[in-house]
Order: C-alpha cells, then structure tokens, then sequence
C-alpha cells in the first residue's frame, strides 16, 4: 500500500536550517509529481512546494520562495525540502503528498512538526 | 493567488440527515484545456488530510457513494446524503486550476 513518512521536524531558532526527508513506498516514486503541504492552526492548509516526477520543475509558494528548496532522489524512494533562513511564521506541520495531473494530493504522510522558536 | 471560501465554517448534524458545504472561488477555476480543478479533502481528528472528490465530482477511490460534489466556474458543493458517526472532522476544498494551489478555510462538521 502507498505510504509516505515524513521526517527531520524539530525545534529550530530563528534563521536556522532544516532538511525534511519524505521517505515513500508501495510505488514507485520517479512516476509520480510530489508536493510538500504544510499546517497551522492560525493560517490552515498551505501548498508549500511542488515537484515533478523527474524533478525537472520545481515551484514554490512565495512564502517560501528563496529560503526553502525541493529535491528527490527517485533511486531511494525519497522527497525532501531544504529550509533556510526560518522564521516563526514556518512554525507547522509539514506533509508530503502525491501529487499526480488530475488528481492531487492523493495520499498525505503523517506530517512533521517544525518549530522556529528562541 | 485564488481565494477559496467555504461556508459554513462549522456544522452540526443528526446522524442520517444531509450535509452540504459550499466552496466558492474568487476566479473561475476552468482550467483553459477544459478541465476544473476542485478538490475536497476530509482531515479526520488526529489524522492527515485524505482525498474525497477529485475534479468537482470524481469520488476518489474507498469513498463512500454519500459523498458527492457537484458545481462549476465559482460556486462548488460537498453533499453528504446520510451523515454517519466516522464523518466526523474537517472538510476542506482545494484549487489547483492556478499556481499556488490554495485551500479554503475548512467546515467543522460534528455530530448532534
């Protein structure tokens, strides 16, 4: 069965860094276009970023565009995302989730949490 | 960025009566190669998000024939016909006709 487990949350500092890891599994991983998602209670759901399946294109929401990075490695089945320079305001759970043309987000890992605080 | 917005933001039910939620876009979310792209997602406490509906009104697969949505251009609709127990949570729509794919604000849905 499809499953995506996310990793690498923590509590950080202002301007600190974090690599979060998506390792998935029950498909295969350079098929499909994936998608990092992110939650807070204040400001709800967030598509964060997006990449396709051979990671040739990449796409950011502004919020993070310039500070966070999305990779993949499709021989290791895995996702990440690259934060830099955090701010409280990245203070969320953060999802990895399929994302294929047509029908998006199809399967969501259990999240992450990443706290930026002092 | 497109405006998704859902009302109502909370919603009580009898269980085995109707539900529905509206979901109302500030652009049209007809994609130029004919397609709309509306999601909804049911986020159960304690759980990540799982799709519903793809496209408006694709049931995805395992969802229970209740579900059903419906609409077009800017105005969509979640129905559930029979409200059961496990229906429990928060229902969100989603665009993703236009980058950056953005989520309404979620309906609360509890049962009397």
């Amino acid at each position: 069965q499809v499953q995506l487990v996310e990793s690498g949350g923590g509590l950080v500092k202002p301007g600190g860094s974090l690599r979060l890891s998506c390792a998935a599994s029950g498909f295969i991983l350079s098929d499909f276009h994936m998608s990092w998602i992110r939650q807070t209670p204040g400001k709800g759901l967030e598509w964060v970023s997006y990449i396709a399946s051979s990671g040739t294109s990449v796409y950011y929401a502004d919020s993070v565009k310039g500070r966070f990075s999305i990779s993949r490695d499709n021989a290791k089945n895995s996702l990440f995302l690259q934060m830099n320079s955090l701010g409280a305001d990245d203070t969320a759970v953060y999802y990895c989730a399929r994302d294929r043309v047509g029908i998006v987000f199809d399967y969501w890992g259990q999240g992450t949490l990443v706290t930026v605080s002092s | 960025d497109i405006v998704m917005t859902q009302t109502p933001l909370s919603l009580s039910v009898t269980p085995g009566q109707p539900a529905s939620i509206s979901c109302k876009s500030s652009q049209s979310l007809l994609h130029s190669g004919g397609k709309t792209y509306l999601y909804w997602y049911l986020q159960k406490p304690g759980q990540s998000p799982h799709l519903l509906i793809s496209q408006v009104s694709n049931r995805f697969s395992g969802v229970p024939d209740r579900f059903s949505g419906s609409g077009s251009g800017t105005d969509f609709t979640l129905k559930i016909s029979r409200v059961e127990t496990e229906d429990v949570g928060v229902y969100y729509c989603m665009q993703s006709t236009q980058l950056p794919r953005t989520f309404g604000q979620g309906t609360k849905v509890e049962i009397k």
